[in-house]
C-alpha cells in the first residue's frame, strides 16, 4: 500500500522560504508524476507543480517564479521550495501522487497547514 | 480564481440521486479528461473517479462520472449521510497544467 507522509514548519515570516518534505513509501518515483497541491483555509484546492524521474518538472504559472519541486532517489522523498512567501501562501499543503495512464492524483499526502505571519 | 466552474452547494435526502456539474472550456474539460475528488472534512481529498468514469478500485458503484464537450458531471445515487463532503472536479489544460474546481458542498438532508 502506497504511502505519502509529509512534513515541514508551519509556521513562516513573511518573506521567508517555505520548505515541505513527502517521504513516499510503498512505490517507486517511476511511472509517476508527483505534485504539491495547496489549499488555502475555507477555500478550493490550488495545483502548484509537479516532478518525474529524470528531473523533469513543471509549475503552475503564477507561483513559477518561486517554487521548486524536486525528487530526492536515494531518500524516496519529494520537497516543495516556496520563496518569498506572504500571507497568500497560507494554507494546507498536500503532496500527491498522479499515475501515468490515470492522470489523476491518486495518493495524497495528510497535509501540513503553512501559516505566513509576522 | 479557478476556470472550471461549479455549483457552491447540492443538497438532497437520503436515498436521492444529486448530481454536480463542473463547466469548462475547449482548453481544458473539452480537451482532456476529467477526475473528481471528494473530501471529508479535515482530511485530505480523495480520488473518487477518474478518465472521466472509472472508478478506482472501492469506490462504490453510487459514484458515477461523466462528460461531454466542455462539461462535465458527478452523479451520486442512493446519497447517503457519509457522502456529506466538498466535491471538486480537476482537468489539465492545453498547457498540461493542473485545474481544480471552485468546489461543491454536498449537504444530506
Amino acid at each position: 500500500q502506497v504511502q505519502l507522509q509529509q512534513w515541514g514548519a508551519g509556521l513562516l515570516q513573511p518573506s521567508e522560504t517555505l520548505s515541505l518534505t513527502c517521504a513516499v513509501y510503498g512505490a517507486s518515483f517511476r511511472g509517476s508524476y508527483w505534485s504539491w497541491i495547496r489549499q488555502p483555509p475555507g477555500e478550493g484546492l490550488e495545483w502548484i507543480g509537479e516532478a518525474k524521474h529524470g528531473g523533469a518538472t513543471k509549475y503552475t504559472p503564477s507561483l513559477e517564479s518561486r517554487v521548486i519541486i524536486s525528487l530526492d532517489t536515494s531518500k524516496n522523498q519529494v520537497s516543495l521550495k516556496l520563496t518569498s512567501v506572504s500571507a497568500a501562501d497560507t494554507a494546507v499543503y498536500y503532496c500527491a501522487r498522479l499515475t501515468w495512464g490515470w492522470d489523476a492524483f491518486d495518493v495524497w499526502g495528510q497535509g501540513t497547514m503553512v501559516t505566513v505571519s509576522s | 480564481q479557478s476556470v472550471l466552474t461549479q455549483p457552491p452547494s447540492a443538497s438532497g435526502t437520503p436515498g436521492q440521486r444529486v448530481t454536480i456539474s463542473c463547466s469548462g472550456s475547449s482548453s481544458n474539460v473539452g480537451r482532456n479528461t476529467v477526475d473528481w475528488y471528494q473530501q471529508l472534512p479535515g482530511t485530505a481529498p480523495k480520488l473518487l473517479i477518474y478518465n472521466n468514469n472509472q472508478r478506482p478500485s472501492g469506490v462504490p458503484d453510487r459514484f458515477s462520472g461523466s462528460k461531454s464537450g466542455t462539461s462535465a458531471s458527478l452523479a451520486i445515487s442512493g446519497l447517503q449521510s457519509e457522502d456529506e463532503a466538498d466535491y471538486y472536479c480537476a482537468a489539465w489544460d492545453d498547457r498540461l497544467n493542473g485545474l481544480f474546481g471552485t468546489g461543491t458542498k454536498v449537504t444530506v438532508l
